[in-house]
C-alpha cells in the first residue's frame, strides 16, 4: 500500500472555477503535510503547509481530517496561470524530514 | 539568492554506460537529498545527507547507485551501469536542517535517457 494515495486527474476546469483535490495517507504517526505544486518540466514548489486541521492562503485553502487520514486542497476563482501538477506530501516519521510524495493530480484551468 | 543547482540538465547515455550527476545546494544548507522522479509519479527519496554523512540511503540500489557528498556541500550521484528503467528525472533538494519544519527546495533535475 502507498504511503500517499491521490486521484491523478486530469481535472479540467473553466477559469473561475472551484476545484477540490483529496488525498489519502497510510501512516497515523504523520504530523506534518504539504502541497506541492509542480509546473510541466519543471521542479516541485512547496505551495502549503499544513501542521493543524488547516491553512488558508487567497485563494488556496488546504484542510487536514486526522480521524479519516486524508487531506485536501481547494482552489477557488481558478486561472489559467494555476494549471499544474498538485502533489499531496507526507512527512513520516514525525520529526525527520521524510517527504513521501503522492502521484500528484493534474490540473488544466481553460479559458 | 541562488537556488539548488544541478548539472547536466540533460543526459543521453547507452544502457551500460555510467552517469554522474551534480549538485550544489543553497547556501548553508546542511541537509541534502537525492529524489528520482518517473513519468506520471511522484519524487521518491533515494538518500538523505546530513552534512557529509548518509542518514537515509534505505531506498537506494547499491548494487549500481553510489552517492558522495565529501566536503559537506556539493553532492554527486552515480549509476554504474545505467539499465534501461533508470531513465527517469533525478532531483536535487536541500533544507536548512531536518527537521520536518525546515521547506525542501529542489533543483531543476537532470532528465535521464538510456537508450
Amino acid at each position: 500500500r502507498k504511503e500517499v494515495e491521490q486521484d491523478p486527474g486530469p481535472f479540467n476546469v473553466p477559469e473561475g472555477a472551484t476545484v477540490a483535490f483529496n488525498c489519502t495517507y497510510s501512516n497515523s504517526a504523520s504530523q506534518s503535510f504539504f502541497w506541492y505544486r509542480q509546473d510541466c518540466r519543471k521542479e516541485p514548489k512547496l505551495l502549503m503547509s499544513v501542521y493543524s486541521s488547516g491553512n488558508e492562503d487567497g485563494r488556496f485553502t488546504a484542510q487536514l481530517n486526522r480521524a479519516s487520514q486524508y487531506i485536501s486542497l481547494l482552489i477557488r476563482d481558478s486561472k489559467l496561470s494555476d494549471s499544474a501538477t498538485y502533489l499531496c506530501v507526507v512527512n513520516i516519521p514525525a520529526g525527520a524530514n521524510n517527504l513521501f510524495f503522492g502521484t500528484g493530480t493534474r490540473l488544466t484551468v481553460i479559458p | 539568492e541562488a537556488g539548488v543547482v544541478q548539472s547536466p540538465r540533460y543526459k543521453i547515455i547507452e544502457k551500460k554506460q555510467p552517469v554522474a550527476f551534480w549538485c550544489n545546494p543553497i547556501s548553508g544548507h546542511n541537509t541534502l537529498y537525492w529524489y528520482l522522479q518517473n513519468l506520471g509519479q511522484g519524487p521518491e527519496l533515494l538518500i538523505r545527507y546530513e552534512n557529509e554523512e548518509a542518514v537515509d540511503d534505505s531506498q537506494l540500489p547499491k548494487d549500481r547507485f553510489s552517492a558522495e557528498r565529501l566536503k559537506g556541500v556539493d553532492s554527486t550521484l552515480k549509476i554504474q551501469p545505467a539499465e534501461l528503467g533508470d531513465s527517469a528525472v533525478y532531483l536535487c533538494a536541500s533544507s536548512l536542517g531536518a527537521s520536518e519544519y525546515n521547506e525542501q527546495f529542489f533543483g531543476p533535475g537532470t532528465r535521464l535517457t538510456v537508450l
